[in-house]
């Protein structure tokens, strides 16, 4: 199974400041047909989980343009330009190029 | 509006099974894959398996863990996916989620399961 590694289990951010969450994969994530099916999804207290960030960087409808995802290979990056208070949560990077499709372990955003 | 609900979770013992439920509305059911996730108590988020369209043959995928014991369904003409769970582990307590698989992102509310003698 492709290993998905988040850089921080727990990342402490000030209100109005970036914030950045990097994830590598044990493989690289590009699939046959050229695109990289790499995700971001945000998962608030007591919610189901919601996409951010399609095929590395790509933003779901109604995400606010503050995400921002990048990324090639085996190496991706959410980055949050200004924090604030609503983003506390956890974030996941998750692989759809292989099957197991595996989650990051998540990354606990919180305001310091 | 575009919108799934799961049913069927509760408290089971282990060995027993239990069939979850994903009601969709708001879109073409049929032309979408059908996911299932789950979350155990504290813990990250897990794919559990999916369900292709009927296009694409209708075939599933299931996780090393779940495999064997788990079996994923629809039933196109009630937009409903099912998850039918057997021979239940402690260790498949869990929140379970069912997801769209396809360009857009919908998700359940989730609902329990509990795994416990």
């Amino acid at each position: 199974d492709v290993v998905m590694t988040q850089s921080h289990l727990s990342l402490p951010v000030t209100l109005g400041q970036p914030a950045s969450i990097s994830c590598r994969s044990s493989q690289s994530l590009v699939y046959r047909d050229g695109n990289s099916y790499l995700s971001w999804f945000q998962q608030r207290p007591g919610q189901s989980p919601r996409r951010l960030i399609f095929r590395v960087s790509n933003r779901d409808s109604g995400v606010p343009d503050r995400f921002s995802g990048s990324g090639s290979g085996t190496d991706f990056t959410l980055k949050i330009s200004r924090v604030e208070a609503e983003d506390v949560g956890v974030y996941y990077c998750m692989q759809g190029t292989h099957w197991p499709y595996t989650f990051g372990q998540g990354t606990k955003l919180e305001i310091k | 509006e575009v919108q799934l609900v799961e049913s069927g979770g509760g408290l089971v013992q282990p060995g027993r099974s239990l069939r979850l439920s994903c009601t969709a509305s708001g879109f073409t059911f049929g032309d979408y894959a059908m996911g299932w996730v789950r979350q155990a108590p504290g813990k990250g988020l897990e794919w559990v398996g999916f369900i292709r369209k009927k296009l694409h043959g209708g075939t599933t995928d299931y996780a090393a863990p779940v495999k064997g014991r788990f079996t994923i369904s629809r039933d196109d003409s009630k937009n409903i996916a099912y998850l039918q769970m057997n021979s239940l582990k402690t260790e498949d307590t869990a929140v379970y989620y069912c997801r769209l698989v396809g360009p857009m992102d919908v998700w359940g509310q989730g609902t329990t399961v509990i795994v416990s003698s």
